[in-house]
């Protein structure tokens, strides 16, 4: 299986600020990684699809980059509402694998 | 707009079968292959396995033994079936829409918000 590693596992923020959160895969995983938002009871959603393609609807604030093995994700003037847990995921291989995901927290 | 729903028991006992369904509505299940995910508590999130609206699916290497995903014939659900359950299967079980048949559009949208199975006596 592909290992993806997320870090940091969490991080505290205030609003306005800028957030990046990493994402390592243990092998190559081309342009199949994709950015979810996850808030607690509700649905995970895609944000970022192909390493870099916004999902519609999604804000610009978020942008992901990245190649290759290493990637990340980063949210420019963080918004009340981004308070959620962000993992990554890769598709490159049909054994579809994620990272552990980062709490971005209110500090 | 397509919306998944995953329903069923939220308790089964050690060494019987996790047995859950996703209801999809808003559109077909033609041309895309379904997934089913699980986040333990504490855990990161595991993909369980998908399955291809033609019936044919793939499951993770670590759960191939217990897994079967099937497609009710109406196509308008799947299920997922679990053997042998112990404690560490105790998580919220999601399902979703996965990528194309053609292997295009390789994420996952939509969830559902999942259901919290948990594997007790």
């Amino acid at each position: 299986d592909i290992r993806m590693t997320q870090s940091p596992t969490s991080l505290s923020a205030i609003v306005g600020d800028r957030v990046t959160i990493t994402c390592r895969a243990s092998q190559q995983v081309g342009k199949y990684l994709n950015w979810y938002q996850h808030k607690p009871g509700t649905a995970p959603k895609v944000l970022i699809y192909d390493v870099s393609i916004l999902r519609s609807g999604v804000p610009s604030r978020f942008r992901g980059s990245g190649s290759g093995t290493d990637f990340t994700l980063t949210i420019s003037n963080l918004q009340p509402e981004d308070f959620a847990t962000y993992f990554c995921q890769q598709s490159y291989s049909s054994t579809r694998t994620f990272g552990q995901g980062t709490k971005v927290e209110i500090k | 707009q397509v919306q998944l729903h995953e329903s069923g028991p939220g308790l089964v006992k050690p060494s019987e079968t996790l047995s859950l369904t996703c209801n999809v509505s808003g559109a077909s299940m033609t041309g895309y292959y379904w997934s089913w995910i699980r986040q333990s508590p504490g855990k990161g999130l595991e993909w369980i396995g998908y399955i291809l609206y033609s019936g044919a699916t793939n499951y993770n290497p670590s759960l191939e033994s217990r897994v079967t995903i099937s497609l009710d014939t109406a196509m308008t659900q799947f299920s997922l079936k679990l053997t042998s359950v112990t404690t560490a299967d105790t998580a919220i079980y999601y399902c979703a829409r996965d990528q194309r048949q053609d292997w295009s559009d390789r994420w996952l949208d939509p969830w559902g918000q999942g259901t919290l199975v948990t594997v007790s006596s």
